[in-house]
C-alpha cells in the first residue's frame, strides 16, 4: 500500500498569502495524484486531479506541480473561504489512498 | 448534474449491522464505480472500496475485506453499503462517492454518520 505523507499538518497564514502544501508517496504514483478540500460539516471536493488539472468550477489561484513521489498544492494568494483543511489520495494502484491531510487556518 | 443523496444517521448497538444507501440521480449510474470511504470523528479519510453496479463487482480494502458488503439496484440507481460487527470504532461520517475516470472522486454525497454505542 503507498502511503502518502503531507505537511506540514497546520498551516497558518493570512488571507491574500501564497500557501504550499506538500504530499510525499513511499512510491511512484505517476501523476496519479489528487488533491480535496474539505470544510466543516462538508464532503469533500476534488480541487486537483492528475497533479496539475483543475476540477471543474475550481478558481486558478488553485495549482498542482509534481510527479513521481513528490507533489505540491498551491494557493496563489488565499481568499477567507480557502481555509479548510486539504487531502491528497493517489489512484496509481490498489488501494487507493488519501494523505492525512493538512490544516490550513487563518492566521 | 450528478447527485448523490445518502440516508440519514443511525444509532447502533456493537455487534450489530447497518446499511447504508446512496441514491444516485445525474449521469449514468451502471458503468461508474460507487467507492465508499469513511472519516472517523476529527479524523481523515479512509477508501473502504466500491462496486460497479454494471458487473455487480466490488473491491474491498483488506481492512474492511470479509465485514462490509457492497450492493447496487441499477432499477433505483441506488448503492448500498453494509457494514457488520460494528464496533465502537467504527462511528464515522460514512461517505459514498461516484468516479469519473477510475478511483478519481469528483462526486460524493453528503455523508451518514454512524454512531456505535451500547
Amino acid at each position: 500500500e503507498i502511503v502518502l505523507t503531507q505537511s506540514p499538518a497546520t498551516l497558518v497564514l493570512s488571507p491574500g498569502e501564497r500557501a504550499t502544501l506538500s504530499c510525499r508517496a513511499t512510491q511512484s504514483v505517476t501523476d496519479y495524484l489528487a488533491w480535496y478540500q474539505q470544510k466543516p460539516g462538508q464532503a469533500p471536493r476534488l480541487l486537483i486531479f492528475d497533479t496539475s488539472y483543475r476540477a471543474t468550477g475550481i478558481p486558478v489561484r488553485f495549482s498542482g506541480s509534481g510527479s513521481g513521489t513528490d507533489f505540491t498544492l498551491t494557493i496563489s494568494s488565499l481568499e477567507p473561504e480557502d481555509f479548510a483543511v486539504y487531502y491528497c489520495q493517489q489512484r496509481s494502484s490498489w488501494p487507493p489512498t488519501f494523505g492525512q491531510g493538512t490544516r490550513l487556518e487563518i492566521k | 448534474q450528478v447527485q448523490l443523496v445518502q440516508s440519514g444517521a443511525e444509532v447502533k448497538k456493537p455487534g450489530s449491522s447497518v446499511k447504508v444507501s446512496c441514491k444516485a440521480s445525474g449521469g449514468t449510474f451502471n458503468n461508474h464505480a460507487i467507492t465508499w470511504v469513511r472519516q472517523a470523528p476529527g479524523q481523515g479519510l479512509e477508501w473502504m472500496g466500491g462496486i460497479i453496479p454494471m458487473f455487480g463487482t466490488s473491491t474491498y480494502t483488506e481492512k474492511f475485506q470479509g465485514r462490509v458488503t457492497f450492493t447496487a439496484d441499477a432499477d433505483t440507481t441506488t448503492a448500498y453499503m453494509e457494514l457488520s460487527s460494528l464496533r465502537p470504532d467504527d462511528t464515522a461520517i460514512y461517505y459514498c462517492a461516484r468516479d469519473r475516470e477510475q478511483w478519481l472522486l469528483p462526486y460524493w454525497g453528503q455523508g451518514t454518520l454512524v454512531t456505535v454505542s451500547s
